[in-house]
Parts: C-alpha cells; structure tokens; sequence
C-alpha cells in the first residue's frame, strides 16, 4: 500500500503570512493531485501534477512535484482568511487504471 | 448547477438500524466512488462502479453495500450501522479511471449513529 503523509497536520496563521505543507512518500506516483476541502463540504481540485519537477501557479498558491515524483509541495503567498481549509493531497499509482491514495491533509486556519 | 448531489446531507440512525444514502450525477461520468472520512482522517476509498462493474476495496466492511442503478445514481447501504461507522460519507465521479483524471467531490452526508 503506498502512503502519502502530510506535514504539518495543523497550521494556525496569520493573514498575509506565507506558508508550505508538504506531501511525501517512499513511493513513486504516477500523478498527484491536490484538494481543498472546506468545513461540511466534499474536497475540490486544485491541481493536477504529473512531471517530475514541475511547478504550477494558480494565483498565489505555487505547487511543485518532486524530480522523483515522490513528493509534492503547496505553497501559499500572502494567505487569506479564505484560504482555511483542510488540503489534501492524493496520488496514484499509475498512469493506467488506478484509484487515489489520499493523505490525512493538512488543517490550515488563516486568521484575520 | 450542481454536479455531485448527496442526499440527505446529515443523518441520524440508531445501532443496528439499516441506512441508506443517496448520490447522483449531472456530469454523466463512468465512474462512481464512496469514501469515509472520519474527522483527522484521510478518506478513505470503500468501492467504485466503473459504469455497471462494481470493484469493492480489500478492508471495506462486508456491513457496506452499494447499487447503481443507472448512470446518475449511486446508493450507499450500511446494513447494520454500528458507533464505528459515524463519519462523512463522501461520494465522488470521475470521466474514467485514469490515474490523473480529477475527481468530483459531492458535499457529503454526515451520518451519526445513536
């Protein structure tokens, strides 16, 4: 079974403040994604990673894949209250048929 | 405008009392999950339909069962509900089942057994 931990499990900010979690695992996924999931609500896709050592931005959130595609980063510039939210992260296996493998997430508080 | 729609969004069921839940599609998707997620928790895969093929994970729970009916819709049936099963029950689509195709996340129901 492959594993994604997450780190750290709970980050309390400050608005304006920047912040990374992080996802990593001793296996290789195919592709990784990453969700953010609001209270009482089911996770939405932010992204999509699939190469190795790829960044893609979506406004102030920047997310990198590892060069062995073992790990995946989420940075995020100058949060927001709006930012809140439980991200997950979630891998496959393979490029084929194959069902995601999600992380515990990461429980991010932007305060005001 | 909705795409994924659970139903009911918050159920309460006594032990041992048999519960379904409902989940349906706009987006006319192949494919059909069930998660768990209980609080701190990642969810957790129970099965998924690819069309009518029903594939049911290794550990899921002989207690959880589910039917697809027809494309749109997907139910999920706890047989009998025991405290352990209290958690969010998240149903999700995806086009195909390719490791990188996104998944559709309805809001989930919230099921608490007394």
């Amino acid at each position: 079974t492959q594993l994604l931990e997450q780190s750290p499990q709970f980050l309390s900010i400050q608005e304006g403040e920047n912040l990374t979690v992080y996802c990593n695992s001793s296996s290789v996924f195919s592709s990784l994604q990453w969700y953010r999931q609001e209270p009482g609500e089911g996770p939405v896709l932010l992204v999509t990673v699939v190469t190795g050592g790829e960044v893609k931005k979506l406004k102030r959130l920047t997310f990198q894949f590892g060069d062995a595609r073992k790990d995946s980063s989420l940075h995020i510039t100058a949060a927001q209250p709006g930012d809140t939210g439980l991200y997950l992260c979630a891998g496959a296996p393979n490029s084929g048929y194959s069902t995601l493998t999600f992380g515990k997430g990461t429980m991010l508080l932007v305060s005001p | 405008d909705a795409m994924v729609i659970q139903n009911p969004r918050y159920q309460v069921t006594q032990f041992g009392k048999p519960v379904t839940l409902s989940c349906s599609q706009t987006l006319n998707h192949n494919v059909m999950y069930w998660y768990q997620q209980k609080s701190s928790q990642a969810p957790k895969l129970l099965f998924h339909y690819y069309d009518k093929d029903f594939n049911n994970e290794a550990d899921t729970p002989d207690n959880f069962q589910s039917r697809r009916p027809n494309t749109s819709f997907c139910f999920l049936d706890i047989r009998s509900p025991g405290l352990g099963d209290a958690a969010m029950y998240l149903c999700a689509t995806s086009r195909d089942i390719k490791g990188s195709d996104t998944q559709y996340f309805g809001p989930g129901t919230r099921l608490t057994v007394l």
